[in-house]
């Protein structure tokens, strides 16, 4: 069964430490993306990556790392230098096609301490 | 700047009423503008899309309207039900120095009342 998986649903950390979120797709997709949601400000996108090996920021990548050396993977690293990491965080993948949605995971709560 | 712009936040409809759901962007450079539905600790799910070239597409229930001069985009759901309640999000993508990208607007909030 096709999907997006992010592991783990609710993630809690400590002040100062840098954490890494998990987000695996077997769709085949070429393209992954990473946005954050807060209340009343939609999703917004901290990275997205159209191949492997290859990576763009977004419009809030202050304070994040991705990689991406697999094409059915794409973790993000929440490091101790972003300001404001408790957020909802979700992966989405899709085709490099004009015409096309993206797919999102299940999200991952973050909550730091 | 917020390329797309929800502007009403909250909306509530009865059930068997009509929906309607509109979203406002600002780049032209856009060519395919898509709804998602997102209940809350979920990720959103596709509802519908339309391409630039068109100005209506239909599935079911759910009808997307757009108005390029306008740069305006509305989301209508005839009959309402009670399980629409949920907020909406709208997107847009377009190519952006070589590369795909989609961008969401802040999101409204539907409540369907029984």
């Amino acid at each position: 069964d096709g999907g997006i998986t992010q592991s783990p649903k609710y993630l809690f950390r400590k002040e100062g430490q840098n954490v890494t979120l998990s987000c695996e797709q077997n769709l085949n997709h070429d393209a992954m993306y990473w946005y954050r949601q807060d209340p009343g400000q939609g999703l917004r996108l901290i990275y997205y990556s159209q191949i492997v090996n290859d990576f763009q920021k977004g419009d809030i990548a202050e304070g994040y790392s991705v990689s991406r050396e697999k094409k059915e993977s794409f973790p993000l690293t929440v490091t101790s230098a972003q300001k404001n990491p408790t957020a909802f965080y979700l992966c989405a993948s899709s085709t490099d096609r004009v015409d096309t949605e993206a797919f999102f995971g299940q999200g991952t709560r973050l909550t730091v301490v | 700047d917020q390329q797309v712009k929800q502007n009403s936040p909250s909306l509530s409809v009865q059930e068997g009423r009509i929906s309607i759901l509109n979203c406002d962007y600002t780049n032209s450079m856009f060519d395919y503008f898509l709804w998602y539905k997102k209940y809350p600790a979920e990720g959103p799910t596709f509802l519908i899309s339309i391409s630039s070239i068109k100005d209506k597409n239909e599935d079911g229930r759910f009808t997307v309207f757009l108005n390029k001069s306008a740069k305006h985009l509305s989301l209508h759901i005839v009959p309402s039900q009670p399980g629409d309640s949920a907020v909406y999000f709208c997107a847009a993508s377009a190519h952006f120095s070589g590369t795909y990208k989609y961008i969401f607007g802040t999101g409204t909030r539907l409540k369907v009342l029984a």
